[in-house]
């Protein structure tokens, strides 16, 4: 079946400092991606929509200057967390479609535990 | 706006309990229904969905009913095993707009 492939699974990294996330689609081109965001015991919530050679569409509230996220290619997408502060410690995972039509479902990457410190 | 709502984890069951994981939802339409499983280390996975009301979605053992008289879709199973633990998202999807996910239920099974 279809694998988004996440990395890195978990990075810890200093106030100030950028981090960057990559997801990959193993299997299939994934012409649409979305980036989630997790804080704890809370939902996931949709930060951004990706599309592949187009700038990104982010839900309300989310800085895109802050989380910048490239969908350069049809299998890579990424997000990176520009001068990350300790608030920006969270989970972070993507989803890609798959599929065609009607005939479609979702696949997502294994998720990325950001800390700041 | 449309939410999910799941019950609290950790859940800690004996192996061969029963299992119910409540979800509520609140929501515009007639949204799809899902229940993802979250195994340790990896992505969320579907686990099984209903598209309307009265529909019941099932797999691996696990089962929950699409109720819209009272907007639940509880997953249950009858008899849990160890490799069940993981962590259990509910989740919805209106026709054509994305996913609203429940904050998650951590599940551990003791052997």
């Amino acid at each position: 079946g279809a694998v988004v492939s996440q990395h890195p699974s978990r990075v810890i990294c200093k106030s100030g400092t950028s981090v960057k996330i990559e997801c990959r689609s193993l299997d299939f081109q994934a012409t649409t991606m979305f980036w989630y965001r997790q804080f704890p015991k809370q939902s996931l919530m949709l930060m951004a929509t990706s599309n592949e050679g187009s700038k990104a569409t982010y839900e309300q509230g989310v800085e895109k200057d802050k989380f910048l996220i490239n969908h350069a290619s049809l299998t890579l997408s990424t997000l990176t967390v520009t001068s990350a502060h300790p608030e920006d410690s969270s989970f972070y995972i993507c989803s890609a479609r798959t599929g065609r039509g009607s005939d479609y479902g979702y696949t997502f990457g294994s998720g990325t535990r950001l800390t700041v410190v | 706006g449309d939410s999910v709502t799941q019950m609290e984890g950790p859940v800690t069951l004996s192996e061969e309990a029963f299992l119910t994981i409540n979800c509520t939802y609140t929501a515009t339409g007639y949204p799809s229904l899902f229940w993802y499983v979250q195994y340790p280390g990896e992505g969320l996975q579907l686990l099984l969905k209903a598209t309307k009301a009265d529909d019941k979605g099932s797999n691996k053992g696990f089962e929950a009913t699409y109720r819209k008289e009272t907007t639940s879709f509880h997953l249950e199973k009858g008899s849990v095993q160890v490799s069940d633990s993981a962590v259990y998202f509910c989740a919805l999807r209106n026709y054509g707009q994305n996913f609203v996910f429940g904050p998650g239920t951590r599940l551990s099974v003791l052997p």
